[in-house]
């Protein structure tokens, strides 16, 4: 089966700063890979798919880049509705796995 | 709009069964993939399975094959999933989710279900 590694697991930052998430997968996915946000005691919303492509209606400060095995998720100056925790997700093939998570709290 | 509203979790015992169901409306149900996640409290998302537009192709994470069935009724715009011989583990929040075209990301996500696995 195909692993995600997320990095970090926590991430403490201030708005208007930029931040990134990588997301590592344990064999080549090619651009299989898509990114949630999650808030607390909501369903997750997906960002990004693709690995780049983003969903509509999603803020563009959001991107997401990468192939095969590494993928980044930049949020480009965070505002305060973006604390919350991001999810990475493989769909090259069963089972779909998704990343642990990382949480980006407010610093 | 898509709206998925999932129904039929609760509080269980130990090693009895439970069928949720999700109620889609806003899309062509029969044209698209439906997976099903679930997380457990304060946890991480965990992918439970998938079922193809037709029914036609099935899959399950490891940790819920044999016990799991994902199943669909295209005439009733539902999705199901069967859970048999429950576990403490199995206690979590389950979400039923529509699966896109093309790369087949989670597009859409119904709210979720609790289901609580005591004695």
């Amino acid at each position: 089966d195909i692993q995600l590694t997320q990095s970090p697991s926590f991430l403490s930052a201030s708005v208007g700063d930029r931040v990134t998430i990588t997301c590592r997968a344990s064999q080549g996915i090619t651009n299989y890979l898509a990114w949630y946000q999650q808030k607390p005691g909501k369903a997750p919303n997906l960002l990004i798919y693709a690995a780049s492509t983003l969903q509509s209606r999603v803020p563009s400060r959001f991107s997401g880049s990468g192939s095969g095995t590494e993928f980044i998720l930049t949020i480009s100056s965070l505002q305060p509705e973006d604390f919350a925790t991001y999810y990475c997700q493989h769909l090259n093939n069963s089972p779909y796995i998704f990343g642990q998570g990382t949480k980006l709290e407010i610093k | 709009q898509v709206q998925l509203v999932e129904s039929g979790g609760g509080v269980v015992q130990p090693g009895r069964s439970l069928r949720l169901s999700c109620a889609a409306s806003g899309f062509n149900f029969k044209f698209y993939g439906m997976h099903w996640v679930r997380q457990a409290p304060g946890k991480g998302l965990e992918w439970v399975a998938l079922i193809s537009n037709d029914g036609g192709n099935i899959y399950y994470a490891d940790a819920v094959r044999g016990r799991f069935t994902i199943s669909r009724d295209n005439s009733n715009n539902t999705l199901y999933l069967q859970i048999n011989s429950l576990r403490a583990e199995d206690t979590a929040v389950y979400y039923c989710a529509k699966g896109s075209q093309g790369v087949g990301a989670l597009d859409y996500w119904g709210q979720g279900t609790l289901v609580t696995v005591s004695s």
